[in-house]
């Protein structure tokens, strides 16, 4: 599976957008971007995922660069209770194997 | 929604004793389970993926006889670490794989299990 490369920590006001960007230059044809974030003292929860469309839910929206080898995860009005640690992983489909990075700790700010 | 639950929630024992903790996928039927591990400020690291009624498979550096993991059942799955040292206290997470077509083979985590070995 392709490595993923995230900055280790954001600042964003409460209210506005947080932009959380992955890098996975190495990511192959039939490989997924998947993004997961940890609450403190929690298991990851499911955001989003996709193959090369942007995708949205009500979580957030997913972003997917032409080349696939760039995505930015998007929370259109961060809250105080989207601070967490937020894991971009690629990985093929058909396989369930997750290797987490070391993500992006988002801080949302008052 | 699908949920994946872990017990207990957190547990001490006592050095040299075996603890075994509990994964649980309440909703569907979850032919394929994985064991994390996390150390304060660090990331989550895979440690097995269980698979049922089979034997699991572990990835390079994880104990197997140490780290005994049983799936007999598909929406049970357990991780007993036995003779447990205070260097083995972390949180223990477990996922699982919802194979429904309903659910596209989703990934569901569980809310982890924190172990103090003392």
């Amino acid at each position: 599976d392709a490595k993923t490369t995230q900055p280790p920590s954001m600042d964003c006001a409460e209210g506005r957008a947080a932009n959380l960007p992955c890098n996975h230059s190495t990511i192959s044809g039939n490989e997924y971007v998947y993004w997961y974030r940890q609450i403190h003292s929690q298991g990851p929860q499911y955001i989003i995922h996709g193959l090369k469309n942007n995708e949205t839910n009500e979580m957030a929206s997913l972003i997917i660069t032409e080349d696939r080898k760039s995505s930015t995860l998007i929370l259109p009005h961060a809250t105080l209770r989207d601070t967490a640690v937020y894991y971009c992983i690629v990985k093929t489909s058909g396989t369930y194997k997750y290797i987490f990075g070391t993500g992006t700790r988002l801080k949302v700010l008052a | 929604g699908a949920v994946v639950s872990q017990h207990p929630s957190w547990v001490i024992c006592k050095s040299g004793t075996s603890v075994k903790i509990e994964c649980r996928s309440l909703d569907f039927q979850a032919t394929t389970m994985f064991w994390y591990r996390q150390f304060p400020k660090q990331s989550l690291m895979l440690m097995a993926t269980s698979n049922e009624g089979s034997k699991a498979t572990y990835e390079q550096g994880v104990e197997k006889d140490k780290f005994l993991i049983n799936h007999a059942s598909l929406t049970l799955s357990t991780l007993t670490v036995t003779s447990a040292h205070p260097e083995d206290s972390s949180f223990y997470i477990c996922s699982a794989r919802d194979g429904g077509s309903r659910a596209g083979n989703t990934i569901y985590f569980g809310e982890g299990s924190w172990l103090t070995v003392v």
